[in-house]
């Protein structure tokens, strides 16, 4: 069954210092594709980066970047010099490629930004 | 621009009535989905469904159902609410098509707050 595990809960950093999420994941799959959201007090859910399993290169997007580790079954965000914008739910999630469309999530890390 | 919209912000029921959530989404995605969101646990996925008229259980499906008659609406039934299903709704689509032959991103609607009473 495919897992996926977010041990940090919570998490402060001060404002344009660089914060690592962490997110590990358990799949049998050799294909696969690894998400991570973020969600404000607002509410809304927004994409923030995708990396695939046969992916060479980690991701990067603007100050996001993903850190793959496919040995270690691992997939931390990497957030550069943090803005107190950054603060919200970060939610890491994979799809199987076996599983057709189903994606599962973590359980979020609530990382908050102190000025 | 992107948009999935679900019918109400905040809903109050009482233990026992037939709850509907609708959510639209008008970007022609063929997949749509239903999660729960909890304090701790994250989205847990309830259904989804690929097609018109197809669905597929989740991790969590017992007490909810769901119907896809048209490509661009996907609803959630509770059939008698219960208050352990008092929680955050979230629907989301994605197409079937993305950076890889099989990677993309789901687009999520505001939310449902649904309280059970």
């Amino acid at each position: 069954a495919q897992k996926i595990t977010q041990t940090q809960p919570g998490m402060f950093v001060q404002e344009k210092e660089a914060v690592t999420l962490d997110c590990t994941y358990d799949t049998s799959d050799p294909s696969y594709g690894l998400f991570w959201y973020k969600q404000p007090s607002s509410g809304e859910m927004i994409f923030l980066i995708y990396q695939g399993s046969y992916d060479q290169q980690n991701a990067t997007e603007g100050r996001y970047s993903l850190n793959f580790q496919k040995a270690r079954k691992s997939a931390n965000l990497v957030i550069s010099a943090s803005q107190l914008g950054d603060s919200a739910m970060y939610f890491c999630a994979m799809r199987e490629y076996s599983s057709a469309s189903k994606i599962i999530f973590g359980s979020g890390t609530r990382l908050s930004i102190r000025p | 621009d992107v948009k999935v919209t679900q019918s109400s912000r905040y809903l109050v029921k009482r233990t026992g009535e037939k709850v509907f959530l609708e959510c639209v989404q008008d970007m022609d995605h063929e997949n749509m989905f239903w999660y729960r969101q909890d304090p701790g646990l994250g989205l847990r996925l309830i259904y989804f469904s690929y097609d018109v008229k197809m669905k597929e259980k989740g991790d969590i499906p017992e007490g909810y159902s769901v119907s896809r008659e048209k490509k661009e609406r996907f609803s959630l039934i509770l059939e008698s609410a219960s208050t352990n299903q008092t929680s955050m709704y979230l629907c989301a689509s994605s197409s079937q098509f993305g950076p890889s032959e099989w990677g993309y991103e789901q687009y999520f609607g505001p939310g449902t707050r649904l309280t059970v009473t």
